[in-house]
């Protein structure tokens, strides 16, 4: 069993859309939970940042956390265009110095014009 | 501007040519990434540097091997590339934005070919 697990799309919506992104994970020890966004042929740049459980909101973005069921979900309102590319979510557990992240495989969205 | 810089964007190379990628930054950070990710897998974690100390992970093929001459580069050299280490290959860089909030930064990838 893979440490997170994502769900793999790809996902198309039409522009004005909520788009729901997923991942569930095995380790327990996990604390922090990221979703990181890759364009295509690019590298992952930071999205979101959540600590523990619970939402956190940023503009059309909301990253939520459940650690309870070991479920963390990112919803996109009023999706764009500019924000089809792979979504990637990544989480590591407390107290790591050298700080290593568990990514999930990633989600690409295409948000249709 | 950017701050992860990697050199080529993309790479190709005969099966079992030596390569180098190279990763440079401007942030002053004291820990830098490799990691490969293959197409619609997640990314994988090769090795890390804390300042000079260097870590491997577990089951980093030794064809594998990286140096870091000093704060700002990082080396990922592969001695015998074959087909399977074809991918896109990402550094990235380390720094605290809060209590206990870490964030990377990762570089814009080389993507290496071997033919």
């Amino acid at each position: 069993q893979k440490e997170v697990e994502q769900d793999p799309g790809p996902l198309s919506v039409p522009e004005g859309a909520i788009v729901s992104l997923n991942c569930t994970y095995s380790n327990s020890a996990f604390q922090y939970f990221m979703w990181y966004r890759q364009y295509s042929r690019k590298g992952p740049e930071l999205l979101m940042y959540t600590y523990s459980s619970g939402n956190k909101e940023d503009g059309r973005f909301t990253a939520q956390v459940d650690k309870s069921s070991k479920y963390i979900s990112l919803f996109i309102r009023d999706s764009q265009p500019s924000d089809s590319a792979t979504y990637l979510c990544a989480m590591s557990s407390r107290g790591s110095n050298d700080y290593k992240l568990s990514f999930g495989a990633g989600t690409t969205v295409t948000v249709r014009a | 501007d950017a701050m992860v810089i990697q050199n080529p964007r993309y790479q190709v190379t005969q099966f079992g040519k030596p390569v180098t990628l190279s990763c440079s930054q401007t942030l002053n950070h004291n820990v830098m990434y490799w990691y490969q990710q293959k197409s619609s897998q997640a990314p994988k974690l090769l090795f890390h540097y804390y300042d000079k100390d260097f870590n491997n992970e577990a089951d980093t093929p030794d064809n594998f091997q990286s140096r870091r001459p000093n704060t700002s580069f990082c080396f990922l050299d592969i001695r015998s590339p074959g087909l399977g280490d074809a991918a896109m290959y990402l550094c990235a860089t380390k720094r605290r934005v809060g209590q206990g909030n870490e964030k990377l930064f990762f570089g814009s990838g080389t993507q290496l070919s071997v033919l």
